[in-house]
């Protein structure tokens, strides 16, 4: 069965860059997009980026200049990374699966890793 | 950005039926969808395309809408439904309303 499951460090330094994992197993990463979503007490869920079934990425403006997504199929992992913590990141961060080639809606979600962001 | 607007929480008695609204600041389309998030789990998809319902959702659930007003609905509600419902598009960049909690009482 589809499943999703994101790994990441718990807790990081302000100004430090975040990495998270998800890995996924039921399906493969060249068949499907891989979105991430954050949820914060601030804004609420927020759409961070995709990755394309492809390989190539989109990522919300709000976070273009210190977000990068990647993807190692053979591992059938897909990756997050974040430059340039603030508090304000702090949060639940999902990986999502996208339920087609571009259907911009999430059938399949991991459970979320929560990331605290604080010295 | 395309905002999404939704009033924050509702409270019904079991069997009622329910209508939680969304408001799209521009026209979307049909490119709505909606999500269940129980307290401590991710969202789970109900509804997409405005009026198309997942595969395992239960029919108490349906969806309307287009444009700029979209309507979930849940008919009859149960105690189980208690949860934060929301609104996504997908016609600008992808954004997700703030949430309507529903509380059963």
């Amino acid at each position: 069965q589809v499943q999703l499951k994101e790994t990441g460090p718990g807790l990081v330094q302000p100004t430090q860059t975040l990495s998270i994992t998800c890995t996924v197993s039921g399906f493969s990463l060249t068949s499907y997009y891989m979105q991430w979503v954050r949820q914060t007490p601030g804004k609420g869920l927020e759409w961070m980026g995709f990755i394309r079934s492809g390989g190539s990425t989109e990522y919300n403006s709000e976070f273009k200049s210190r977000l990068s997504i990647s993807r190692d199929t053979s591992k059938n992992q897909v990756f997050l990374k974040m430059n340039s913590l603030k508090t304000e990141d702090t949060g639940v961060y999902y990986c999502a699966r996208d339920q087609g080639l571009g259907a911009y809606y999430f059938d399949y979600w991991g459970q979320g890793v929560m990331v605290t962001v604080s010295s | 950005d395309t905002v999404l607007t939704q009033s924050p929480a509702l409270a019904v008695s079991p069997g009622e039926r329910v209508t939680i609204s969304c408001r799209a600041s521009e026209s979307v389309s049909t490119l709505m969808h909606w999500y269940q998030q129980k307290p401590g789990q991710q969202p789970k998809l109900l509804i997409y395309l405005a009026s198309n319902l997942e595969s395992g959702v239960p029919a108490r659930f349906s969806g309307s809408g287009s444009g700029t007003d979209f309507t979930l609905t849940i008919d009859p509600v149960e105690a189980d439904d208690t949860a934060t419902y929301y609104c996504q598009q997908s016609w600008n960049d992808l954004t997700f309303g703030s949430g309507t909690k529903l509380e059963i009482k």
